[in-house]
């Protein structure tokens, strides 16, 4: 069984532009669950991704888009790039129906750095 | 919007010692977690509570759960320097999940 993959590890992207964060599910689950963690801060959540639909979402700005692939892969899109961006962004998977899930298991994050 | 808020948070204690620490949250919801999480590492998946009067332990972690106080403690007994770490509580509401800001534990040899 193999656990929950990101990538990049690290990120350094420039105002404006746009990322893509990649995370891979853990084995059997099928819903992933992206955050913002910022230095010395909670996670923030952003959104939640079921069977390839959004299925919850945090106070996030529409620049912060997702996808869900068929094997349950997911993608966090970032566009227009601000300062305050600069975060760990971490994905967590679950195995849920639609009552968002009981234990979520985390990868190890991205860490995006805007300049 | 559901807030969590957990105290302290900082926590310098000496090995040995027993503490608690408390995450109160601002509505009903229907789970509530605790995570660890050590410098510049992810985040690691202590206790799931799902009920009222809900008691866990692992080693020297105990987690307890009132929904009708909206309270949640986790509690250290006889810390131990590799208990140092940030710890979280979270709230599951629906599908969205809110974390608190997190307790800062330094366990002191």
């Amino acid at each position: 069984e193999t656990g929950v993959t990101q990538s990049p590890t690290h990120l350094i992207k420039t105002r404006g532009q746009q990322v893509t964060l990649r995370c891979s599910s853990q084995s059997g689950h099928n819903t992933v669950s992206w955050y913002q963690q910022a230095l010395g801060q909670g996670p923030q959540f952003i959104f939640q991704y079921y069977r390839e639909e959004e299925n919850g979402r945090g106070n996030f700005p529409p620049r912060f888009s997702g996808l869900q692939f068929p094997n349950y892969s997911s993608e966090l899109n970032v566009n227009a790039l601000e300062l305050d961006d600069s975060a760990l962004y971490l994905c967590a998977s679950s195995l849920a129906a639609l009552a968002g899930g009981y234990e979520q298991y985390f990868g190890p994050g991205t860490r995006l750095t805007v300049t | 919007e559901l807030k969590v808020e957990q105290n302290p948070l900082f926590l310098s204690m000496q090995e040995g010692k027993n503490y608690t620490i408390y995450c109160n949250y601002s509505t009903t919801s229907d789970r509530l977690y605790w995570y660890r999480q050590d410098p510049g590492k992810s985040l690691e998946s202590l206790f799931v509570l799902l009920s009222n009067g809900a008691v866990k332990q692992e080693g020297r972690l105990m987690a307890s759960l009132d929904t009708k106080a909206r309270l949640s403690t986790l509690h250290i007994t006889a810390a131990v320097h590799d208990l140092s770490a940030t710890y979280f509580c979270a709230v599951g509401n629906f599908n969205k999940f809110y974390f608190g800001s997190g307790t800062k534990l330094n366990v002191k040899p």
